[in-house]
């Protein structure tokens, strides 16, 4: 199957530094590209997604960038605070396909007060 | 709008015994239904993606005898765990989508627990 490598596993930033983890893929025809946070024991949540006719896309202190020549895409945080601390998950629709993502293993970000 | 509920939230059982979770979309018809299973502190591993009315396609390596699928309307699917033993315990999320939206919906996630 496609796999999807997430880096790094954890990371833990100061309050107000900003945050980078990236993921590369090798599946040619994805085309959707979705970050999750996850807290604990809650279910996932959609923060931020790209699609492959754009770079990047910003969203308040999230940003997404998008390297699809070299197959990879990264999520940054800026200005982290203390709730910003959860698992985060990339994603891609393997195949193209709608709707069927293959998962990242995660990283889990602590932001220290 | 597009809330995914499921049911139950936790279920401690014996083993041996079968256990039923349903997931269900309250406000949108999903196209198609996902399972996942998440051990602790590890990803989200995808068993099987159901489409209403059409049998599940599992992933390589899930049982389909042992995890049953059932996807009976465009609004509810339904995963049991047959003849549940203690490895099987684990955190069971479900996720739908709705026509022409890559977007994945999560449920709030079933933890089942196997004595």
């Amino acid at each position: 199957g496609e796999n999807v490598e997430q880096h790094p596993s954890t990371l833990s930033v100061q309050e107000g530094d900003s945050a980078v983890i990236k993921c590369t893929y090798s599946d040619s025809a994805s085309n959707y590209f979705p970050w999750y946070k996850q807290e604990l024991g809650k279910r996932p949540q959609l923060i931020i997604d790209i699609r492959s006719n754009v770079g990047e896309k910003k969203d308040q202190r999230i940003a997404v960038t998008l390297n699809k020549t070299a197959k990879h895409f990264s999520l940054h945080i800026t200005e982290t605070q203390p709730e910003d601390s959860a698992v985060y998950f990339c994603a891609i629709n393997y195949g193209g396909s709608q709707g069927n993502l293959i998962f990242g293993k995660g990283t889990k970000l602590s932001v220290k007060p | 709008g597009a809330v995914v509920s499921q049911h139950p939230s936790w279920v401690i059982c014996k083993s041996g015994t079968s256990v039923k979770i349903e997931c269900r979309s309250l406000d949108f018809q999903a196209t198609t239904m996902f399972w996942y299973r998440q051990f602790p502190k590890q990803s989200l591993m995808l068993m099987a993606t159901s489409n209403e009315g059409s049998k599940a396609t599992y992933e390589q390596g899930v049982e389909k005898d042992k995890f049953l699928i059932n996807h009976a309307s465009l609004t509810l699917s339904t995963l049991t765990v047959t003849s549940a033993h203690p490895e099987d315990s684990s955190f069971y999320i479900c996720s739908a989508t709705r026509d022409r939206v890559n977007e994945q919906f999560f449920g709030p996630g079933t933890r089942l627990t196997v004595l």
